[in-house]
């Protein structure tokens, strides 16, 4: 089993859609959680830390439930610039970031 | 601005002829991390250095071998590429300071290494 699993997609939606990624971790020991955002051949940047109080940046929201080990990014109002891949990163924090990158859920957003 | 800068862009080497990657980086960050990603696949971590320490991950094969000369420079070394090893190379740095760093990594572009 890998340690972080995400719904790989993709997942084919109009503009203006909400659509929702979800992602859950293995391992309980994990500190710290991220979205990272990978466009084609592109490196991975940071797209936004999730928090266990949830937290939103504009269009986007990503919830953290520790118990269940599972989270979350929710965009909202789709734009075409939103394709992508989403990578779901656990950060193991073992003194350094040691992050664990799921393979990501890739987004088509159509006109 | 602050980077990470990786260089080159794209390399082409030949079957078994050692090739070096390089990656500096602006920041003054304590941390440097080499990470593999194949094509559809997630970024690996192959090892990183804090400070001058180097850490190995356990399953990075002995063909892949990393210097870092000053804090601001970091090569990975391929010493005999394989068509396995054909992939983006990605450097990424972070700021660690005693124990837990919760501050995010900072990616280069990345190097897209090809075997012929």
């Amino acid at each position: 089993r890998k340690e972080v699993e995400q719904d790989p997609g993709p997942f084919n939606v109009p503009e203006g859609a909400t659509v929702a990624f979800n992602c859950t971790y293995s391992n309980s020991a994990s500190q710290s959680f991220f979205w990272y955002r990978q466009d084609c051949r592109k490196e991975p940047k940071l797209l936004m830390s999730v928090y266990s109080s949830g937290n939103e940046d504009g269009r986007f929201t990503a919830q953290l439930n520790r118990a269940s080990q599972y989270i979350s990014l929710l965009i909202r109002d789709s734009k075409l610039s939103d394709s992508a891949t989403y990578l779901c990163v656990v950060n193991r924090d073992t003194g350094f970031q040691k992050l664990v990158f799921g393979t990501g859920t890739r987004l088509l957003v159509s006109p | 601005d602050a980077m990470v800068i990786q260089n080159p862009r794209y390399q082409v080497t030949q079957f078994g002829k050692p090739v070096t990657l390089s990656c500096s980086q602006t920041l003054n960050h304590n941390v440097m991390y080499w990470y593999q990603q194949k094509s559809s696949q997630a970024p690996k971590l192959l090892f990183h250095y804090y400070d001058k320490d180097f850490n190995n991950e356990a399953d990075t094969p002995d063909n892949f071998q990393s210097r870092r000369p000053n804090t601001s420079f970091c090569f990975l070394d391929i010493r005999s590429p394989g068509l396995g090893d054909a992939a983006m190379y990605l450097c990424a740095t972070s700021r660690a300071v005693g124990g837990a760093s919760n501050q995010p990594q900072h990616f280069g572009d990345g190097t897209r290494l090809s075997i012929l």
